[in-house]
């Protein structure tokens, strides 16, 4: 069983949707990482959280801690939200190393 | 600021060849992580450095070696490259927030085919 667990795998949405990315994971952790992978290949970090819920622009995302579970969700999406959403896990236990989701991969349609 | 530079973007090599990957950040970042990406598997860390002069194995290091011998620069090394090497390489960075590594910053990526 994969410790971070992503859903859906693939999501296709309209432009101007209200999309939400599930994470559920099973280790210990001491920190919840979201990042964007584009097209080009290219990967920055969204956000990292611990607890509660961070926004960023039209970026919201949710921790449960008791649920070891996470939520990525964009509002009024647009065809350049169009990557692949990872999920990672700082393992409370190691060095700090993350371990990662498969990703799920977001395509908005206008 | 440049951030995390990788030097190849591509390359392709033929099996039982060498090559050595470089991994430059300009972040002044203590932890340098060096990961891998297939097609249907999430990224998988390779080697880490916590420090100048350090290493550490990560997930999947077999066939791969690592040295950090000055702080911003992290080398990947495939003695004899095989066909399952053939891959996407990410070069990570990342900076120290009380005792844990915090978030991490990613390079361009280098993909290398192994024929």
């Amino acid at each position: 069983k994969n410790e971070v667990e992503q859903s859906p795998q693939n999501l296709t949405a309209q432009e101007g949707e209200f999309i939400t990315i599930n994470c559920s994971y099973s280790v210990g952790i001491s920190a919840l990482h979201w990042l964007q992978q584009h097209p080009g290949g290219g990967i920055v970090s969204l956000f990292m959280l611990s607890s509660g819920k961070k926004k960023h622009g039209r970026l919201i995302a949710t921790i449960n801690i008791q649920e070891k579970h996470s939520s990525l969700h964009i509002t009024a999406s647009h065809p350049r939200d169009s990557a692949v959403y990872i999920c990672a896990v700082t393992d409370g236990g190691s060095q700090g190393n993350l371990i990662f989701g498969k990703g799920t991969k977001l395509s908005v349609k206008p | 600021n440049a951030g995390v530079t990788q030097t190849p973007k591509f390359r392709v090599l033929k099996t039982g060849q060498s090559m050595t990957l470089l991994c430059a950040q300009d972040m002044n970042h203590e932890y340098m992580y060096w990961y891998r990406q297939d097609p249907g598997m999430g990224l998988r860390l390779i080697h880490y450095s916590v420090g100048e002069g350090t290493t550490a194995k990560g997930e999947v290091p077999d066939g791969y070696n690592v040295s950090r011998l000055k702080k911003q620069n992290f080398l990947l090394g495939l003695e004899s490259a095989a066909p399952s090497q053939t891959s996407v390489y990410f070069c990570a960075s990342s900076y120290y927030k009380g005792a844990m590594p915090y978030e991490q910053y990613f390079g361009p990526g280098t993909r290398l085919t192994v024929t």
